[in-house]
């Protein structure tokens, strides 16, 4: 089976553009999460998709954060403009029936805005 | 409100020595702990889990941790470490398996 999945592994953007990140969750895992780590501090936590429904987006920073999830398999989150304080690692996780209370996390997407 | 700190943000320790990274975590809710590691370039995968029953949980690599109500402890303990335990270890709490608070993270060096 395969792990949650992210793309791209890196990127490096220049203050003012435009980075899409994309998560695809274990298949048939019907809730998706996004956290971030800025460097040097705890992982927190961004937002929760149940299928294709936001579930919980109280962790989203501010409104320069668009995630979505349409038809309910992968997600992307898209940081338009970024700034530096966005620089850290963006990790998905996905959680299923039979995982329980388990998440399983990506590899992350490692952000640098400079 | 839930927190999670974890003391230590180093942890240097030959390798065969023991080793314990310390996590507390402040909750007035009951809550489920979790133990993640993440290798260098790889991402966060699950050593154990505290959900309920005996307070002693075994996981993965020979790792094991002690849910202590009383102190709102959750320390990860092994024996006996490895080189390849280089890693960076995070404390986690949840309760209601949705939204996870983790620690800032130890970064464990094991020397040779």
């Amino acid at each position: 089976e395969a792990g949650v999945t992210q793309f791209p592994s890196h990127s490096v953007i220049e203050k003012g553009q435009t980075v899409t990140l994309r998560c695809d969750p274990i298949s048939g895992h019907d809730n998706l999460y996004w956290y971030r780590r800025v460097m040097g501090k705890e992982i927190k936590f961004l937002l929760h998709f149940v299928k294709e429904s936001k579930q919980d987006e109280s962790g989203m920073p501010n409104n320069r954060f668009l995630a979505e999830r349409t038809g309910g398999t992968y997600s992307t989150l898209k940081v338009q403009p970024a700034e530096l304080e966005d620089s850290g690692v963006y990790f998905c996780a996905s959680r299923g029936r039979s995982s329980g209370n388990t998440i399983y996390f990506g590899e992350g997407s490692w952000l640098t805005v400079v | 409100a839930q927190s999670v700190t974890q003391l230590d943000s180093q942890v240097p320790v030959f390798e065969e020595a023991p080793v314990e990274l310390r996590c507390n975590y402040s909750s007035s809710v009951s809550v489920y702990l979790f133990w993640y590691v993440q290798y260098p370039n790889q991402g966060l995968q699950l050593l154990l889990k505290y959900l309920s029953g005996s307070t002693l949980v075994k996981g993965i690599n020979g790792f094991e941790a002690e849910f202590n109500k009383s102190q709102t402890s959750f320390h990860l303990r092994k024996p006996s470490v490895h080189i390849s335990d280089t890693a960076e270890y995070f404390c986690a709490v949840s309760f209601t398996g949705n939204q996870f608070y983790f620690g800032t993270g130890t970064s464990l060096t094991v020397i040779p």
